[in-house]
Order: structure tokens, then sequence, then C-alpha cells
């Protein structure tokens, strides 16, 4: 079992370029999340979805993007990079937004902008 | 403004003792708190759980205890070991919205 599957790894980007972070989950769940953990900090997310075609934003959205086509994917588009988005970024998983919504992480995606 | 706060950054206990890791909310309409782990290089994963209609969940070597009035949590771990060395996040969630994460703990085990 695949899980929750996030590339790249690590990335450096310079000030200004644009990238996107793929997440990818193979366990059929409606909800998918992206949190950033910055160093010292827990982690706060940037946006989630309820199911394909279906995005809101969360605590820190501004400069980042989503969308979610499919179940399976929820690509995270950073434009126009900051250094203020120098972090790790986590793609999650749920099957409900209820309850005690255990969320399954990736193992985590580290960016520096430069 | 914090809701989800873990004032201790870091605990350092020797191999068999129990392990204390504390939570404190401020948000009451919070329905359920969670307890995850993260070792390094790694996304976190869940650990244990509790509804907010309890006071204490079991599991294994792991307890949470809950206390309303004081909103406040705690992850007990007897015995501990070094493999519990990692990062612990509280979290927290009220129905219809995202998990709220505390900044975390760094438990150290040393054998």
């Amino acid at each position: 079992n695949a899980g929750v599957t996030q590339t790249p790894k690590f990335r450096i980007l310079k000030i200004g370029q644009s990238m996107t972070l793929q997440c990818t989950q193979d366990m059929n769940h409606n909800y998918m999340y992206w949190y950033r953990q910055d160093p010292g900090m827990g982690l706060k997310l940037i946006y989630y979805s309820v199911g394909a075609g279906i995005t809101d934003k969360g605590e820190v959205p501004n400069g980042y993007n989503v969308s979610r086509s499919t179940t399976e994917d929820f690509p995270l588009r950073l434009e126009l990079a900051a250094p203020s988005q120098t972090s790790v970024y986590f793609c999650a998983s749920s099957f409900t937004g209820l309850g005690a919504n255990v969320l399954t992480f990736g193992a985590g995606s580290r960016l520096t902008v430069l | 403004d914090q809701q989800v706060k873990q004032n201790s950054p870091s605990l350092s206990v020797q191999e068999g003792r129990i392990s204390i890791l504390n939570c404190d909310y401020t948000n009451s309409m919070f329905d359920y708190f969670l307890w995850y782990k993260k070792y390094p290089a790694e996304g976190p994963t869940f650990l244990i759980s509790i509804s907010s209609i309890k006071d204490k969940n079991e599991d294994g070597r792991f307890t949470v205890f809950l206390n309303k009035s004081a909103k406040h949590l705690s992850l007990h771990i007897v015995p501990s070991q070094p493999g519990d060395s990692a990062v612990y996040f509280c979290a927290a969630i009220q129905a219809g919205t995202a998990l709220i994460f505390g900044k975390g703990t760094t438990l150290s085990v040393s054998s």
C-alpha cells in the first residue's frame, strides 16, 4: 500500500519561479489536505478538498493554488515563489472530514526559496 | 492566536519511565483530540485520539487524558522506549472544520 505519495521530496527555487508539488493517494479517500510546517511550528492548513472538483482555503492560502480533478490527485501550485514559502509541505488524506478525522500523511516535500 | 498549545518544546525521559506530554486548548467547541507522532524525514502518523465526551482513552502503552474544565489533555507513555523518541503533535478538531495542530514536543528517551 503506497498511501499518500508526494513528489518531489526536495526542491530549491529561485524567487519568482513557479512550481507544482504533486500529491496522490490510493486509499480512495474523499478528503485531501495540504499543510506546511515551518521550523519549530505546528502544521498549518493551506488548502483542503472534500472531493473531486471541490476545494477550499485553509489558514494560510496566500501564494498557493490547488485543483482536484480526480479523487486520487491534489496538486499544490506555487506561483511567484517567495522566501516566506520556504517550508516543509505535507499532503494528507482522510476518509471523512468528520469525527476523529484520522489523517494519513505523505512523507513531505522540503522546499527552499532563495 | 493559538487554539492548541504545547508549551514544552522538549522532554527527556529515561527508558522504562513514564513520559507525560501536555497540551492546552482554548476552543471549547472542539469535538475530538488527537495525538500524532513524527519521526525525522517522515510525515506525522496517527497515535491515539479521544472524544470530547470521554476523559480517558487507552491503547497499549499510550493513554490520553482529557480534562475539559481545564481545557487540558495529556499523553502518557508507559513504559517509555527509545523508539518513542520523536516529535509529538497534539491536534484538535471541531465538526465541519479541519484539524488544528500544536507546535509539537520533542521527546527523547535515553537507554
